[in-house]
């Protein structure tokens, strides 16, 4: 069974500050790895995606890979108070995407 | 460019009855995915069709079916609902790369209840 796990939160992370999530995942030939953010009653928005190991840098965001230890996280960097969101980890091997329960992530003013 | 399309937005159905939602892509994308998503387990993978055919399928029951028509505009439908179906249903859409890249951009979601 492959599996992606996440911590469910919720993740407080002050105003300004740096928000990191992280992601583990199950299947060593996981190619493609994304994250997206949902607002609650939205659905889930693309953000990032990243394909081999090291770090992706898009504005305030940082995806880094780390294949060998099967982790890929996500940096935000300045975080406001709109980044207050699930923020969902995505994996893709040799067939389906499989998406992780998310983490909640909570900026506080 | 148009975002990825679904409809309809709200459903509210009866056990037994059967319901069918409909996806159109993002203009170009031939690849369409169906996830369930429910608070306790997530989202989860339905099926994924490419140029009107299954590539890939999760594990639902065969109530659960799809199929994709030429335009890549896609269906689900679910017969004999169960209250267990009642969740968010979301179409993505995906233009495939050489690299097999799977990016893929999710349209707003059917909220179905069955009472």
């Amino acid at each position: 069974q492959k599996e992606v796990e996440q911590n469910s939160g919720p993740l407080s992370v002050p105003e300004g500050a740096i928000a990191s999530l992280n992601c583990t995942y199950s299947d060593r030939g996981s190619q493609s790895f994304f994250w997206y953010r949902q607002y609650s009653g939205k659905s889930p928005e693309l953000i990032m995606s990243i394909y081999s190991n090291g770090d992706k840098e898009d504005g305030r965001f940082t995806a880094q890979l780390n294949k060998a230890s099967q982790y890929v996280s996500l940096l935000i960097r300045d975080s406001q108070p709109s980044d207050s969101a699930t923020y969902l980890c995505a994996v893709k091997g040799d067939d389906k995407i499989i998406f992780g329960k998310g983490t909640r992530l909570h900026i506080l003013p | 460019k148009a975002g990825v399309t679904q409809t309809p937005r709200y459903l509210i159905k009866t056990r037994g009855q059967q319901v069918t939602l409909s996806c159109s892509p993002i203009s170009g994308h031939r690849s369409v995915s169906w996830y369930q998503q429910t608070p306790g387990q997530g989202l989860q993978f339905l099926f994924e069709y490419f140029s009107e055919t299954q590539r890939n399928k999760g594990n639902f029951p065969g109530r659960f079916s799809g199929r994709q028509f030429s335009n890549s505009r896609s269906e689900m439908n679910v017969s004999t609902l169960e209250l267990g179906d009642s969740a968010l249903y979301l179409c993505a859409s995906s233009l495939l790369t050489s690299g097999g890249a799977h990016e893929q951009y999710f349209g707003p979601g059917t909220r179905l209840t069955v009472t």
